[in-house]
C-alpha cells in the first residue's frame, strides 16, 4: 500500500523567504502527483500536477519536480508571502485513487 | 462558475440516525470521489464512481453507501453502521486516467 510522508510535519519562515516541502511515498508506480494547499476549515485547491513522465512543473513562483524512481517529489515556494500560510498535501497517484500524507502546516511571518 | 459543490458545510448528527452529504460537480468529469480526513491523519478514500450507475469501495467503506444515478451527482449516505462518523468529508472529481484532481468545500459532520 502506497505510503506518503512529508518533511517537516510544520515549517515557520519570515516573509520573502525561499523554502523547500518535502515529500516521499513507498510505491514509484504512480501515474502522476499532485500539490495542493488547504486552508484551515476548506477543501483541496490543486497547485500543480506532474505527471509520472515529467520531471518538474512551474506555476507562478511555485515549482514541483518529481523523481519517480526514487519515491521522492519537492514544492519549491519563491518569495514566500504570507498569503502563502496554509497545509500542503502532496498526493501521488495509484489507478482509482489519490494516496495522502498529513501535510506540511507552512506559516509566513509578516 | 465551474466546480464542485458541497452540502451542507456543517452537519449534526444523533446516534442512530442515517444521513446524506451532497455532492455536485458541473466540470463534466466522468470519475467522483469519497474522501474522509481525520485530525493527523491522511485522506482517505470511502467511495469511488468512473460511469454512472457504477460505484467501487475505498479503504475503509464499512458503514458509508452511495449512489451515482447522475454523472452530476455523488451523494454519500453516513449509515448508523459507521461507528465513528465525526469527520470532515471532502468530495472530489477527476476525468477518467492521468489527470487533475478537484476538490470541494467539505463537509464538517458532528455526532451530537
Amino acid at each position: 500500500k502506497q505510503e506518503v510522508t512529508q518533511i517537516p510535519a510544520a515549517l515557520s519562515v519570515p516573509e520573502g523567504e525561499n523554502l523547500v516541502l518535502n515529500c516521499s511515498f513507498t510505491d514509484s508506480a504512480i501515474y502522476n502527483l499532485q500539490w495542493f494547499r488547504q486552508d484551515p476549515g476548506k477543501g483541496l485547491t490543486s497547485l500543480l500536477l506532474i505527471q509520472s513522465s515529467q520531471r518538474e512543473q512551474t506555476s507562478g513562483r511555485l515549482n514541483a519536480s518529481l523523481d519517480k524512481s526514487s519515491g521522492r517529489s519537492t514544492l519549491y515556494i519563491a518569495a514566500s508571502q504570507p498569503g502563502d500560510s496554509a497545509t500542503y498535501l502532496c498526493a501521488p497517484s495509484g489507478a482509482n485513487n489519490l494516496f495522502f500524507g498529513t501535510g506540511t502546516r507552512l506559516t509566513v511571518i509578516p | 462558475d465551474g466546480g464542485i459543490t458541497q452540502s451542507p458545510k456543517y452537519l449534526f448528527r444523533k446516534e442512530g440516525q442515517n444521513v446524506t452529504l451532497s455532492c455536485e460537480q458541473n466540470l463534466n468529469h466522468d470519475a467522483m470521489y469519497w474522501y474522509r480526513q481525520d485530525p493527523g491523519q491522511g485522506l482517505r478514500l470511502i467511495y469511488y464512481s468512473q460511469i454512472v450507475n457504477d460505484f467501487q469501495k475505498g479503504d475503509i467503506a464499512e458503514g458509508y453507501s452511495v449512489s451515482r444515478e447522475k454523472k452530476e451527482s455523488f451523494p454519500l449516505t453516513v449509515t448508523s453502521a459507521q461507528k465513528n462518523p465525526t469527520a470532515f468529508y471532502l468530495c472530489a472529481s477527476s476525468q477518467i486516467g492521468n489527470t487533475e484532481a478537484f476538490f470541494g468545500q467539505g463537509t464538517r459532520l458532528t455526532v451530537v
